[in-house]
């Protein structure tokens, strides 16, 4: 299993912006998928499942409205939608694949910087 | 649901064991099996490193055993190493879809290896 986060960087306040989550090594349609975060110097923080036929959705429930999950199974990709960013959501992103439970296997992760 | 509880930092020398517990309630850890263990390094990814309260994933060391009473996980890594130094972090589900969050983290323990 091998996952590569990517689209992070530095965004305004208030701006969007969509990571990704690319997948290789093993059947991505077959897995569901999470989102988690990790703030500067501070713990885990889950944020998001998506299930493997992609029919249902999860969320933290303060990210709701504001955040999306996604899949492309065509292309091995999940996908995070992040709208209206905050300085508190500043944080190193992961992806991870979810086989019955909690995340499994993780990727490098990606990080988002919101700052003006 | 709050984050699950661990204590801050542990330490310990070389050789001895240490348990580290991850404390919620019958809504989380008390309420279900699937409660897992993170190990981390500063600047990496977390590793799974125990799931579904007892299981050791492929790779994972021997060391490394977990087990849960009532409401509380505990992680215990045996013949403590330099290696083992790192955060290690528990999860648990946490509930149905109306939940605030499906899943939860506990705090993060610092292991030292004295």
């Amino acid at each position: 299993v091998h996952l590569v986060e990517s689209g992070g960087g530095v965004v305004q306040p208030g701006r969007s912006l969509r990571i990704s989550c690319e997948g290789s090594g093993f059947t991505f349609s077959n897995y569901g998928l999470h989102w988690v975060r990790q703030a500067p110097g501070k713990g885990l923080e889950w944020l998001a499942l998506i299930w493997a036929d992609g029919t249902s959705t999860f969320y933290l429930e303060s990210l709701k409205g504001r955040f999306a999950i996604s899949r492309d199974d065509y292309k091995n990709t999940l996908y995070l939608q992040m709208n209206n960013l905050r300085a508190e959501d500043t944080a190193v992103y992961y992806c991870a694949t979810r086989s019955g439970g909690c995340p499994e296997d993780w990727g490098q992760g990606t990080l988002v910087t919101v700052a003006s | 649901q709050s984050a699950l509880t661990q204590p801050a930092s542990v330490s310990a020398s070389p050789g001895q064991s240490i348990t580290i517990p991850c404390s919620g309630s019958s809504d989380d850890v008390g309420g279900y099996s699937h409660v897992s263990w993170y190990q981390q390094y500063p600047g990496r990814a977390p590793k799974l490193i125990i799931y579904e309260v007892y299981k050791r994933p492929s790779g994972a060391s021997t060391r490394f055993s977990g087990s849960k009473s009532g409401s509380t996980a505990s992680l215990t890594i045996s013949g403590l190493q330099a290696e083992d130094e790192a955060d290690y972090y528990c999860c648990s589900f946490a509930g149905r879809s109306t939940s605030v969050s499906l899943y939860v983290f506990g705090t993060g323990t610092k292991v030292t290896v004295l």
